[in-house]
């Protein structure tokens, strides 16, 4: 089936030490989408790929940063993680920006010690 | 400002009975309206979609209603079971921006036998 995969499940981490979280879609989708959500609030967007071209919300901390070496992957790299950095972090897709709906990943679940 | 308010924030519910919940928007220029529903530790699911002119619309045992006067949605679900139990977030779309989803806080629903 096509899907949005998202490795790990659940990642800890140590205040300070860089993490990388990975996502991969069967989907072949042009668009893929980093979301932060912290316990009973919105996913908030991070930052989003329309294929090469990487577009970052304004309010983004620099500390987030991102690569997609192709199609299918996209990875969320954390530099140096906070205690406030934990949080569920969700990848979608979508086939364009248009009106298209985005598929998302079952999260990864980030504790930061 | 565009914000997507939602209410009751958390609700408990015997299995078997109805429930609605209720969202509230202030997001111009409008495209659609989504509900999802994220089950725990997982990523949200489309139920589903309604653009400007649909009133209702259905997906098994789940109805949502869209007046775009008002500027309102609800979602029913009827005859609820325990699986029914999770986050169900109301999500919408901009008609232009490349930031183009607002999402609600979501309402916490717990189903209880």
């Amino acid at each position: 089936d096509a899907m949005v995969i998202q490795n790990p499940r659940y990642q800890v981490t140590q205040f300070g030490k860089p993490v990388t979280l990975s996502c991969s879609q069967t989907l072949n989708h042009n668009v893929m989408y980093w979301y932060q959500q912290k316990s009973s609030q919105a996913p908030k967007l991070l930052f989003h790929y329309y294929d090469k071209d990487f577009n970052n919300e304004a309010d983004t901390p620099d500390n987030f940063q991102s690569r997609r070496p192709n199609t299918s992957f996209c990875f969320l790299d954390i530099r140096s993680p906070g205690l406030g950095d934990a949080a569920m972090y969700l990848c979608a897709t979508s086939r364009d920006r248009a009106n298209n709906e985005q598929f998302f990943g079952p999260g990864t679940r980030l504790t930061v010690l | 400002k565009n914000q997507v308010e939602q209410s009751p924030q958390s609700l408990i519910i015997l299995e078997g009975k109805n429930c609605t919940l209720q969202c509230n928007y202030t997001v111009s220029p409008f495209s659609n309206l989504r509900w999802y529903k994220q089950d725990t530790g997982r990523g949200p699911v489309s139920l589903t979609i309604m653009t400007f002119s649909e009133n209702t619309k259905s997906n098994g045992r789940y109805t949502a209603t869209l007046d775009a006067d008002t500027k309102q949605s609800s979602l029913h679900i009827t005859a609820s079971q325990l699986s029914d139990s999770a986050s169900y977030i109301c999500v919408v779309r901009l008609f232009s921006g490349n930031t183009p989803l607002v999402f609600g806080k979501g309402t916490r629903l717990s189903v209880i036998a």
